[in-house]
């Protein structure tokens, strides 16, 4: 299993409260990615790092907010939340895969957070 | 426009028993295909991952195969247990980056009754 750790696992907060979403990794990845999941649906890209002090918004459109200080940490920040924001955040790191060359890279997700905005 | 495509979108089978669920993909240019489990509340893990000279690939009771030409992919599960019960998530990449761009299905939800 990764060593890829994401918290709180859950979390239901009011509308307008500014809130953080915790992922680390001790696996030294440079690559960091924040996915969007609603209950059904694919995996939507809103964020990635390629290292420190690098960060880019991924295909979805997204309020929030990440950065990118330590190689291990790469935490996802939403100023207001809103009802709308409810859904499952998971964040995932990635190596090359030495079987299949430099781009193939194998990525390892985090457990996820559920984030429930009331 | 790169997509991929999976079903059925659910499935239900009794303990035992066999089952192949199906991923038809438009990524170009392709890199690798991979095959995901993600149980309920959880991340997705990774089950096995073939590039385009790769036509089966194994893990455990876990069989994939993939034809580059048609652009499809399936997994084949053997003598299926509860412990299946998950989404399957086919997950294609292409060539294209540096970062390995992921395309992810929406998965097949797979359910074993005992």
């Amino acid at each position: 299993e990764a060593d890829i750790y994401q918290t709180p696992r859950y979390l239901v907060i009011g509308t307008g409260k500014k809130i953080t979403l915790e992922c680390s990794q001790t696996m030294g990845h440079d690559k960091m990615y924040w996915y969007q999941q609603d209950p059904g649906m694919e995996l939507h890209l809103i964020h990635y790092s390629y290292g420190v002090n690098s960060t880019e918004k991924g295909d979805l459109s997204s309020e929030s907010t990440v950065s990118r200080i330590r190689t291990e940490h790469f935490p996802l920040t939403l100023e207001s939340a809103r009802p709308s924001h409810t859904s499952q955040y998971l964040c995932a790191s990635s190596q090359p895969n030495p079987g299949t060359g430099y781009t193939s890279y194998e990525q390892y997700f985090g457990p996820g957070t559920r984030l429930t905005v009331t | 426009k790169n997509q991929v495509e999976q079903s059925p979108q659910s499935l239900i089978i009794l303990e035992g028993k066999n089952c192949t669920l199906q991923c038809n993909y438009t990524v170009s240019p392709f890199s690798n295909l991979r095959w995901y489990k993600q149980d309920t509340g959880r991340g997705p893990v990774s089950l096995t991952i073939m590039t385009f000279s790769e036509n089966t690939k194994s893990n455990g009771r876990y069989t994939a195969t993939l034809d580059a030409d048609t652009k499809q992919s399936s997994l084949h599960i053997t003598a299926s247990q509860l412990s299946d019960s998950a989404s399957y998530i086919c997950v294609v990449s292409d060539r294209g980056s540096t970062l390995g761009r992921l395309y992810f299905g929406r998965g097949t939800q797979l359910t074993v009754w005992p």
